[in-house]
């Protein structure tokens, strides 16, 4: 049974440039998160994808965007790259939209992304 | 005021010793919480989570949780290098969908 998976894990792009990042959840797994995790700091929500919609999404500008498809995988997307935006992206899976619990949420191994 | 507080360290502690890992949070409504340990440049990886008030141990480590102070803790017994991590505190919100994370505390354990 496949976890959570990602990818790429690293990529490098510069400044002014798109990119787009992929997740695909854990199986039976419907819901996806994601986080955006800067050096030294904690992961801060992006936003959660469930039933192909946007259902919440954290303090973060237009620039970041997403998209999840009817296979539950989803998709970030930044345009615009700033230096700020690198950092470590990681994607949560979990089943629903229900309390979050330890048997519920699962997050992939990360795509380090670095702007020059 | 932060939603979630860790001191970021780093915490250095001798091996074998026991390492102690603070977190205070903001919601008095919040009802569980979650320690993630995360090497360096991998993902966090949950090693405990609490509901109740009181202790909950697993093995090594023994999660703290006082909801009357909105304080949670984490304590590592028989210290190992191989427990030299950042230690990431995190508690759900927002109806309980998403997860508020602290800073993290780096811990050293020194052989």
């Amino acid at each position: 049974d496949a976890g959570v998976t990602q990818s790429p894990t690293h990529l490098i792009k510069t400044r002014g440039q798109q990119v787009t990042l992929r997740c695909s959840p854990k199986s039976g797994h419907d819901t996806v998160s994601w986080y955006q995790q800067a050096l030294g700091q904690g992961p801060q929500f992006i936003f959660q994808y469930y039933e192909e919609e946007e259902r919440q999404r954290g303090n973060f500008p237009d620039r970041f965007s997403g998209h999840q498809f009817p296979n539950y995988s989803s998709e970030l997307n930044v345009n615009a790259l700033l230096l700020g935006d690198s950092a470590l992206y990681l994607c949560a899976s979990s089943l629903g939209q229900g309390i979050i619990t330890n048997e519920k949420l699962f997050f992939g191994s990360g795509t380090q992304l670095s702007v020059l | 005021q932060k939603e979630v507080e860790q001191n970021s360290g780093p915490l250095s502690v001798p091996e074998g010793a026991i390492a102690s890992l603070n977190c205070t949070y903001s919601d008095r409504g919040s009802q569980s919480f979650f320690w993630y340990r995360q090497y360096s440049g991998k993902s966090p990886e949950l090693i405990m989570f609490i509901y109740s008030n009181g202790d909950k141990e697993d093995g090594r480590f023994t999660a703290q949780l006082n909801k009357a102070s909105q304080y949670v803790s984490l304590l590592i017994r028989d210290s190992q290098p191989s427990d030299s991590a950042t230690y990431l505190c995190a508690v759900p919100t927002q109806g309980a969908q998403k997860l508020v994370f602290g800073q993290g505390t780096r811990l050293t354990i020194n052989p």
